[in-house]
């Protein structure tokens, strides 16, 4: 996977419930982002984080938590307050930030029952 | 807040043709703008980036421009194949370590 492993590939979920999706990288790189992905919306972002024990929100961080207490792990959590969570979740990271090129995981497909 | 505006959201191209995918970017602090290509079921993957200090940037069938005065730059594929076709996105990026992504573009390449 590129060295950026998601898991699981995909999930299924009852409304109310929270799940958390992980993604852990092995390319010792500084930053990490999620994205969500729908049909015609392209990627948005979610959280990303530059270093250990920091982050901040994107542009849809509503209904979403993470957290970063590892360099190489980012999971994230979906949780019950998110009105529509069926969709796909990318996971990303490079090294810091600015004109450094982003390495992506295979994705998370979400489907809430 | 930062925005990436990406136009047009579907083209269609006879095999051979040249293919355009125009972006527009808000933050005058971004500095980094790649562009990566997402086939069906698949993660996506970097195709050409560019920087703010450069103008143009070519690799083999591909190209981008930036225009910084504008906030505009662009995409570029000639002699497009089949193997062209897929979801492209836009991407602008600045120091602040936020990335944010255009709506993406369907490019359909006719045989």
């Amino acid at each position: 996977d590129g060295g950026i492993t998601q898991s699981p590939k995909y999930l299924f979920r009852k409304e109310g419930q929270n799940v958390t999706l992980s993604c852990e990288q092995n390319l010792n790189h500084d930053a990490m982002y999620w994205y969500r992905q729908d049909p015609g919306q392209g990627l948005r972002l979610i959280y990303y984080s530059q270093i250990v024990n920091d982050f901040q929100k994107g542009d849809i961080a509503e209904g979403y938590s993470v957290s970063r207490e590892k360099k190489e792990s980012f999971p994230l959590t979906v949780t019950s307050a998110q009105k529509n969570p069926t969709a796909f979740y990318l996971c990303a990271s490079r090294t810091g930030s600015g004109a450094n090129v982003l390495t992506f995981g295979a994705g998370s497909r979400l489907t809430v029952l | 807040g930062e925005n990436v505006e990406q136009h047009p959201s579907t083209l269609s191209v006879q095999e051979g043709d040249s293919a355009v995918i125009k972006c527009t970017y808000s933050d005058s602090a971004s500095n980094y703008f790649p562009w990566y290509k997402q086939e069906l079921g698949k993660r996506p993957q970097l195709i050409i980036d560019i920087r703010s200090n450069v103008g143009e940037k070519k690799d083999q069938r591909i190209a981008v421009t930036l225009n910084k005065t504008a906030k505009h730059f662009s995409l570029h594929i000639t002699e497009t194949q089949p193997e062209d076709s897929a979801v492209y996105f836009c991407a602008a990026s600045s120091n602040t370590g936020k990335l944010i992504f255009g709506q993406g573009t369907t490019l359909q390449v006719k045989p």
